[in-house]
C-alpha cells in the first residue's frame, strides 16, 4: 500500500532533550516536506527537500533540523525541544517537484514540557 | 511572501444543498492549488490539484476552479452529504521557491 508513515504518532518530552521524529514514504517520490499545525494559525512549512541531499527551510524553521540521505526518509530532529514545539506535526511527499498531489502522514502529536 | 486566505472559517448548511467554498492567494506566480480534506485528528487527503494552466478540475460531485489572474479559487461541492463534514484546505505551490503554502481552512458541517 502507498503510503507515508510517522512515527511516533504520539510524543510527550521534556525541555531540552533531544528528539527525532521519523518519516518514510514507499512511492519514490522526490519531493518530501515537513509540517507543523497549530490552532489558529493552520499549516506551516517547516522543512523540504526536493530530492536526496538537497533541503531548504520552509516558513518555520528554526528550532528544527532535517536530513535527507536517503530518497525514502526525512527525519525531523529538535536538537532542543522547547515548549512552544508542542504541536501536530505533518510529513508530506510527492513526486517530481510539486506539481502532483501531496500525499500526507497521518500526524504526530508532539507535547513538550 | 505568498498568503492563502480561506473563507469562510466555518460553514454549516442542510444535507443535499450546493455549496462553494473560497480560497484566494496573493501572489499569481504558483504551479499549481490542491484542495484537501482533513478529518479530526487524521492527515490530509488531497481532492483535486489544478495546474496553472488549467481552470477547473473534477471528481465527482466536486469541482474545483482556478482564477490565476485574480488569486482565486473555488471548491464545488454538488448534494452535500454528512460526510463531507470535514475542514477543507486549499494549498498553493510557488514557482519562485517550490514552497507550499496553505490557507487555514474552512471547517465544513452538513446538517443531517
Amino acid at each position: 500500500e502507498a503510503q507515508v508513515t510517522q512515527n511516533p504518532r504520539y510524543l510527550i518530552t521534556v525541555t531540552g532533550k533531544k528528539l527525532t521524529v521519523t518519516c518514510s514514504q514507499n512511492m519514490n517520490h522526490e519531493y518530501m516536506s515537513w509540517y507543523r499545525q497549530d490552532p489558529g494559525l493552520g499549516l506551516r512549512q517547516i522543512y523540504y527537500s526536493m530530492n536526496v541531499e538537497v533541503t531548504d527551510k520552509g516558513d518555520v524553521p528554526e528550532g528544527y533540523k532535517v536530513s535527507r540521505k536517503e530518497k525514502r526518509n526525512f527525519p525531523l530532529i529538535l536538537e532542543s525541544p522547547s515548549p512552544n514545539q508542542t504541536s501536530l506535526y505533518f510529513c508530506a511527499s510527492c513526486v517530481g517537484g510539486v506539481n502532483s498531489p501531496l500525499h500526507f502522514g497521518n500526524g504526530t502529536r508532539l507535547t513538550v514540557t | 511572501k505568498q498568503e492563502v486566505t480561506q473563507i469562510p472559517a466555518a460553514l454549516s448548511v442542510p444535507e443535499g444543498e450546493n455549496l462553494v467554498l473560497n480560497c484566494s492567494f496573493t501572489d499569481s506566480a504558483i504551479y499549481n492549488l490542491q484542495w484537501f480534506r482533513q478529518d479530526p485528528g487524521k492527515g490530509l487527503t488531497s481532492l483535486l490539484l489544478i495546474q496553472s494552466s488549467q481552470r477547473e478540475q473534477t471528481s465527482g460531485r466536486l469541482n474545483a476552479s482556478l482564477d490565476k489572474s485574480s488569486g482565486r479559487s473555488t471548491l464545488y461541492i454538488a448534494a452535500s452529504q454528512p460526510g463531507d463534514s470535514a475542514t477543507y484546505l486549499c494549498a498553493v505551490s510557488g514557482n519562485r521557491d517550490d514552497k507550499i503554502i496553505f490557507g487555514k481552512g474552512t471547517r465544513l458541517h452538513i446538517l443531517p
